[in-house]
This record gives C-alpha cells, structure tokens and sequence, in this order.
C-alpha cells in the first residue's frame, strides 16, 4: 500500500503568515488522486482539495495545492483564526485508500 | 442538502460485532461510492473500505478482511458497516462519508464512537 508522510508535524504560526504543508508519497500517485482534509476537535474531516489542486466547493481561495508522482503540498497563503487545525493528506489512486499521519497548525 | 446520519454510540465487549449504519439524503444515493474511514483516539484516519449502492459491490482494506462487511438498503438510502471479532484496537470514531465524483470524500457523517471493552 503507498504509505503518505506528512510534515511536519506541527507548524506554529501565526494569523495572516503563510503555511506550507507537505505530504510525500512512498511510490508515485498517479493521475494526482491526492486530497487534502482539514478537521477541528471533534468534528469529521473536511474535504479541502481533491486532484491535488482543485479546491471542493465552498474552500477559500487562500487555499491551493501542487504537486505530482510523489511531492505534493497544500499552500494556506495568508492564515485566518480558522484555519488552526490538522491537516491530512489522502491518497485515493491504488487500493487500498490510505491517509498521513498528519500536520498540526497551531498559533504561534 | 446532503447529509449522512450516522447510528449511535456503541459499546461492544471483545470477540463480539458491531453494526453501524449510515443513511443519506438530499442527493442520488445510487449515483456516489459510499465510504467507510475510522480513527482512533488521537490517531489519523484509517481506510476501511467502500461500497457501490448502485450493485452492492464493495471492496475492503486488506487489514480487516474476513472481519468487515459492508451492506447497502438502497429502499431506504442506507449503508451498513458490520465489524466482527471486535478487539480493544477497534475502539474508534468510525465514519461514513460519500465519494466525490471528482475524486475524495466530500460529505461525511458525524461519526459514530464504537468502544470495545471487557
């Protein structure tokens, strides 16, 4: 199964900084099956991008993902107060389905 | 809109099953994959698997083969998740969520908490 890392770990910024998160892939995911979730404490994930960086409906333009084969990245380009939350990246390109560890951003 | 209704909390002792369900309204149910993720206390999601309303079909993840059934009523637009031989490590937050058509999940469920203890 293609194993997703996630770093860092933790990010700690603050309002109105940018943020890069990265996710990294063990083998290439192809055709950019790669999405990327946000969740807050005790809440579903929430699909941000799907195909590596096509925003889901609703998702501000702030937030933008790149990559390809086995990089990729979300890019928060100036942080809200709502925006301090964990992120996750998924691969939905080979089976079975398979998520990173994730990447917690928290005020600085 | 869409939503997906989960079943409620369950506590289940070790060796036993469980069986959540998930129904959905406010879209074509037949027309969207159905998925099913879990995630432990303080862990990252886990992929269990998906179902096609449409025939029934479904695919599992290789770590709980033997173990997960996944189940359709398509007269109520409801799937179901049943884990059998439950352990401690089961214990989770488990989630339906649906398919996009363009590829992730794009609506979830509130999730449903399953505590396996003795």
């Amino acid at each position: 199964e293609i194993v997703l890392t996630q770093s860092p770990g933790t990010l700690s910024l603050s309002p109105g900084e940018r943020a890069t998160l990265s996710c990294r892939a063990s083998q290439s995911v192809d055709s950019g099956y790669l999405a990327w979730y946000q969740q807050k404490p005790g809440q579903a994930p929430r699909l941000l991008m799907y195909g590596a960086s096509s925003r889901a409906t609703g998702i501000p333009d702030r937030f933008s993902g790149s990559g390809s084969g086995t990089d990729f990245t979300l890019t928060i380009s100036r942080l809200e107060p709502e925006d301090f939350a964990v992120y996750y990246c998924q691969q939905y390109d080979s089976s079975p389905q398979t998520f990173g560890q994730g990447t917690r951003l928290e005020i600085k | 809109q869409v939503q997906l209704v989960q079943s409620g909390a369950e506590v289940k002792k070790p060796g036993a099953s469980v069986k959540v369900s998930c129904k959905a309204s406010g879209y074509s149910f037949t027309s969207y994959y159905s998925h099913w993720v879990r995630q432990a206390p303080g862990q990252g999601p886990e992929y269990l698997g998906l179902i096609n309303p449409s025939g029934g079909s479904a695919i599992y993840a290789q770590k709980l083969q033997g173990r997960v059934t996944m189940a359709r009523d398509t007269s109520t637009s409801t799937v179901y998740m049943e884990l059998s031989s439950l352990r401690s490590e089961d214990t989770a937050v488990y989630y339906c969520a649906r398919g996009g058509i363009s590829g992730g999940l794009d609506y979830w469920g509130q999730g449903t908490l399953v505590t396996v203890s003795s």
